[in-house]
């Protein structure tokens, strides 16, 4: 079965921290897409990365990063020099192959302390 | 450009009652999913359109139906609502199949039941 974990619930750091959200995900799939998504007090999502399970490189996009380890099947995501604009409900989520189906974590609730 | 319009923003039904939403995708794209978002179930894949035809669903009775028109625009149906479809339901839209592209959020439309 598949399924994606976000052990991470709430985390609050003080501004200009550097921040990881954790994503531990669970397929037998050898093909499958992962992606993150963050979710601002106003409830839009906003699609941040899709990465595909062959692309373990790391991404690196302005103070946002992804750490792909498929050895521990986690999906790191690291927010560098925190602002409180990256306050928000953080999803992580897996697709299989096809894009048949589509699995969300629970989101962990980041607050920034300016 | 405009973005992902979803009508209406909020709606009050009660138990037994139907409801259509409607979702408009950016000018252009051909796929729009759906989403259920609840405190308790947390964000859940609903349906994809691709085409005017469905891709996939996600685990939802039958209740959940939707289509998509040739211009695009998707609508999705709940039928004999119960207290439990109270949520937050957003749709988004991407040129191509959602694990293929970015996909791009509307603001959502929440439903209360009562």
């Amino acid at each position: 079965a598949q399924k994606v974990t976000q052990a991470q619930t709430e985390i609050s750091v003080v501004e200009k921290e550097d921040v990881t959200l954790d994503c531990v995900y669970e397929t037998r799939d050898t093909t499958y897409y992962l992606f993150w998504y963050k979710q601002p007090p106003s409830g839009e999502l906003v699609f941040l990365i899709r990465r595909n399970s062959f692309d373990e490189q790391n991404e690196i996009s302005g103070r946002y990063s992804w750490n792909f380890q498929k050895s521990t099947s986690s999906f790191n995501f690291t927010i560098t020099a925190s602002q409180v604009v990256d306050s928000a409900v953080y999803f992580c989520a897996l697709s299989d192959y096809t894009g048949n189906q589509f699995y969300f974590g629970t989101g962990t609730s980041l607050t920034v302390i300016p | 450009k405009a973005g992902v319009t979803q009508t209406p923003r909020y709606l009050i039904k009660t138990r037994g009652q139907q409801v259509t939403l409607s979702c408009s995708p950016i000018s252009g794209h051909r796929s729009v999913s759906w989403y259920q978002q609840t405190p308790g179930q947390g964000l859940q894949f609903l349906f994809e359109y691709f085409s005017e035809t469905q891709r996939n669903k996600g685990n939802f009775p039958g209740r959940f139906s939707g289509r998509q028109f040739s211009n695009s625009r998707s609508e999705m149906n709940v039928s004999t609502l119960e207290l439990g479809d109270s949520a937050l339901y957003l749709c988004a839209s991407s040129l191509v199949p959602t694990y293929q592209e970015t996909q791009y959020f509307g603001p959502g439309t929440r439903l209360l039941v009562l």
